[in-house]
C-alpha cells in the first residue's frame, strides 16, 4: 500500500524559532517529495520540492532534508514567522504518473 | 489568469441528491485531478485525467464519477450524495503529463451532505 506518515499532527512555534516536520513513506516508487502550504480557506500551493537524488534543497528559510535509505524527509522552517501558520503537507510523487500521495497534514501556529 | 477555478464554492445537500462540482483551468495543462480533504486524513485523489478524453480511478472513486469535458474543464458528479461525502473538494491540474511539475489546485468547493 501506497502511504505517507506525517507528524505531528499540530506544532506550537515561537517567532524567530524553527519549525520542523517529519514525513515517512514505503513505497520505493515515489518519484518526487513536494511540501504544499495551506492557509484556512485556501487551496493548498507548492512550497517547496525535492528528487530523490538530492540530499538537501533549501529556498529562503524554507529546507528540505532527504534520507532516500531511511524513507525519510522532513521541512525546516527557519526563524519562524507568525505568517507562516498555516497546514502543511507532505507527499510523494508515484513515478510516472503524476499522482500525489499526501501525508495527513500538520497545522503550524507561530506565537507573536 | 485565472488559474483553476471551482464552482460552487459551497453547496448543502441531503442524502440521495446529486450535483456536479465543475473546475476549470486556463493555464493549458494536460493533466487534471480531483482530490477531496478531510480532517487528519490530508488530500485523497478521487480521480484523475491524464489528458482530454481519459480518466482513472485514484485512491476513493466509490460514489463518484467524472468527465473531462475538453482540455480546461474536469467535472466530478456524484449521484446519489451520502454523508461520508461531506468534505472539501479540491481540483488540480498539472502541466506537461507525468513529470515532475508542480500541481495547482482550485479554491475548493466546501461540501455538506445532510
Amino acid at each position: 500500500q501506497q502511504q505517507v506518515k506525517q507528524s505531528p499532527q499540530s506544532l506550537i512555534v515561537q517567532k524567530g524559532g524553527i519549525s520542523i516536520i517529519n514525513c515517512a513513506y514505503e513505497n520505493t516508487a515515489f518519484d518526487y517529495f513536494p511540501w504544499y502550504q495551506q492557509f484556512p480557506g485556501k487551496g493548498p500551493a507548492l512550497l517547496i520540492a525535492i528528487r530523490p537524488d538530492v540530499s538537501e534543497k533549501k529556498e529562503g528559510r524554507f529546507t528540505i532534508s532527504f534520507n532516500k535509505s531511511a524513507k525519510q524527509f522532513s521541512l525546516h522552517i527557519m526563524d519562524s514567522q507568525p505568517g507562516d501558520s498555516a497546514t502543511y503537507f507532505c507527499a510523494a510523487s508515484i513515478r510516472n504518473t503524476g499522482k500525489l500521495i499526501f501525508g495527513q497534514g500538520t497545522t503550524l501556529q507561530v506565537k507573536p | 489568469n485565472a488559474g483553476v477555478t471551482q464552482t460552487p464554492k459551497f453547496q448543502v445537500l441531503k442524502t440521495g441528491q446529486s450535483m456536479t462540482l465543475q473546475c476549470a483551468q486556463d493555464m493549458n495543462h494536460n493533466s487534471m485531478y480531483w482530490y477531496r480533504q478531510d480532517p487528519g486524513m490530508g488530500l485523497r485523489l478521487i480521480y484523475y485525467s491524464a489528458s482530454e478524453g481519459t480518466t482513472d480511478k485514484g485512491e476513493v472513486p466509490n460514489g463518484y464519477n467524472v468527465s473531462r469535458l475538453n482540455k480546461r474543464e474536469f467535472s466530478l458528479r456524484l449521484e446519489s450524495a451520502a454523508p461520508s461525502q461531506t468534505s472539501v473538494y479540491f481540483c488540480a491540474t498539472l502541466a506537461g503529463g507525468h513529470h515532475y511539475n508542480e500541481q495547482f489546485f482550485g479554491p475548493g468547493t466546501r461540501l455538506t451532505v445532510l
